[in-house]
């Protein structure tokens, strides 16, 4: 059964840092990794997907590695902000025809301005 | 971008009453449906499948009876949380997925409080 874990499951960081969120996964056999921002009472946001074939994926101050063979995936935020506090989620899909997703346990990120 | 609508946003009622969630797909068609739910501080939980035309994919643990979901059109799938009960005070979120698309877009999410 796949269980997907994040680490920390909170941070705080003052605005400006550069800071790192980690996802790791049970079963490496995965289709494809997402990344999710949630704003409290909200629903999900798409950050970033990597496919199982990629190892990362960029856009703007956001940057997610995956690395299958360990289970981990990273997600790098650069020059905080306060407006990216809000709770992180990671997901994998597993392989095969399902479009299931399996869900992290999420991470509340804080960036004090 | 793909757009999933949920309604309502929230939601009281008492206990013994149903309530129901509808999930639409604004800009595309959605064969395929996903509802979660999510307790406090807790990640999401997927809750079932839902196909248009034929009958949802349960998780194991998820009550078929009490969680009925119907997805009658492409873009329409309805969760009607039957009989609810204080437990079953959740936020539920619905997902959907547009073809040729790998992402997943998610609807607002439901916060449902059973008194």
């Amino acid at each position: 059964k796949q269980e997907v874990t994040q680490i920390p499951a909170a941070l705080s960081v003052p605005e400006g840092e550069n800071l790192v969120l980690n996802c790791s996964f049970t079963d490496s056999a995965i289709y494809n990794l997402q990344w999710f921002r949630q704003d409290p009472g909200k629903g999900l946001t798409s950050l970033l997907l990597i496919q199982s074939s990629q190892r990362e994926q960029t856009s703007g101050r956001l940057n997610a590695s995956l690395d299958k063979s360990s289970g981990r995936s990273t997600l790098y935020i650069a020059a905080s902000q306060p407006g990216d506090s809000a709770t992180y989620l990671c997901a994998v899909r597993r392989g095969g025809a399902t479009n299931k997703l399996i869900f992290g346990t999420g991470t509340l990120l804080a960036v004090q301005p | 971008g793909a757009v999933v609508s949920q309604h309502p946003s929230w939601v009281i009622c008492k206990s013994g009453t149903s309530v129901k969630i509808e999930c639409r797909s604004l800009d595309f068609q959605a064969t395929t449906m996903f509802w979660y739910r999510q307790f406090p501080k807790q990640s999401l939980m997927l809750m079932a499948t839902s196909n248009e035309g034929s009958k949802a994919t349960y998780e194991q643990g998820v009550e078929k009876d009490k969680f009925l979901i119907n997805h009658a059109s492409l873009t329409l799938s309805t969760l009607t949380v039957t009989s609810a009960h204080p437990e079953d005070s959740s936020f539920y979120i619905c997902s959907a997925r547009r073809e040729g698309i790998e992402k997943l877009f998610f609807g607002s999410g439901t916060q449902l409080s059973v008194l």
